[in-house]
């Protein structure tokens, strides 16, 4: 079964700092990653996703992760962290075959402060 | 991608009512998805809702729940019946668009149930 684990709830880095989110994953296929952003009071915005082909994927607002393999990761980094990168942001992968259903880790809020 | 709506955006029901969420696309999608978001929690699969068929639910979710309609390439409603405290979440419709092999979400549905 597939699987998606975000190591820590809470994040909290100074506005110019690296940003580092991580996500591991567990799947016995090659997977679909996403990670997604939830701004308070809003929905979930795609902030990029990696399904085939270069395993470093860039994204919206600066945002990139690697899908690395050997280590079942796909960390996202954005070099320098602004106030309004402050969110939720969600991991997710997905299950393929049948109804391409994603399963979503717990979660990491990512404070930033001056 | 497409722009996905929601309605309403939050309601405040009593004990024992039921509400219907509908989630309207702007496009023609093959597939939509419920999710649900328990207070700081992340998000969890309730039901896709392909066109033409029934909708096929997850583990620990019931149609007598939550009933769902998808009766055209457009629109879905989600009926949450009969609703207790437990049943306050926000409820986010997503689709897959297309080849992209990507779901995205609409603003979703802020419900609290007293």
């Amino acid at each position: 079964a597939q699987s998606v684990t975000q190591l820590g709830s809470h994040v909290s880095v100074s506005e110019g700092a690296l940003v580092l989110l991580r996500c591991n994953y567990s799947s016995s296929v090659p997977p679909y990653l996403f990670w997604y952003v939830q701004y308070p009071n809003q929905g979930l915005q795609l902030l990029l996703k990696y399904t085939t082909g270069a395993t470093l994927v860039k994204g919206i607002n600066g945002f990139e992760a690697e899908f690395k393999k050997s280590e079942t990761s796909f960390h996202l980094t954005k070099p320098s962290a602004h106030m309004s990168d402050a969110a939720e942001y969600f991991c997710a992968v997905r299950v393929s075959g049948g109804y391409n259903k994603l399963i979503f880790g717990a979660g990491t809020r990512l404070a930033v402060h001056p | 991608s497409a722009v996905i709506s929601q309605k309403p955006s939050r309601d405040i029901c009593q004990r024992g009512t039921s509400l219907t969420i509908q989630c309207q696309v702007d496009s023609q999608v093959t597939m939509m998805f419920w999710y649900r978001q328990q207070p700081g929690q992340s998000l969890t699969l309730i039901a896709t809702a392909n066109q033409g068929s029934e909708a096929t639910y997850e583990s620990g979710f019931v149609i007598d729940k939550f009933p769902i309609s998808r009766p055209n390439l457009t629109f879905s409603t989600l009926t949450v019946s009969n609703m207790s405290p437990e049943d306050s979440s926000i409820y986010l419709c997503s689709v897959e668009w297309g080849a992209s092999e990507t779901q995205y979400f609409g603003p979703g549905t802020r419900l609290l149930v007293l």
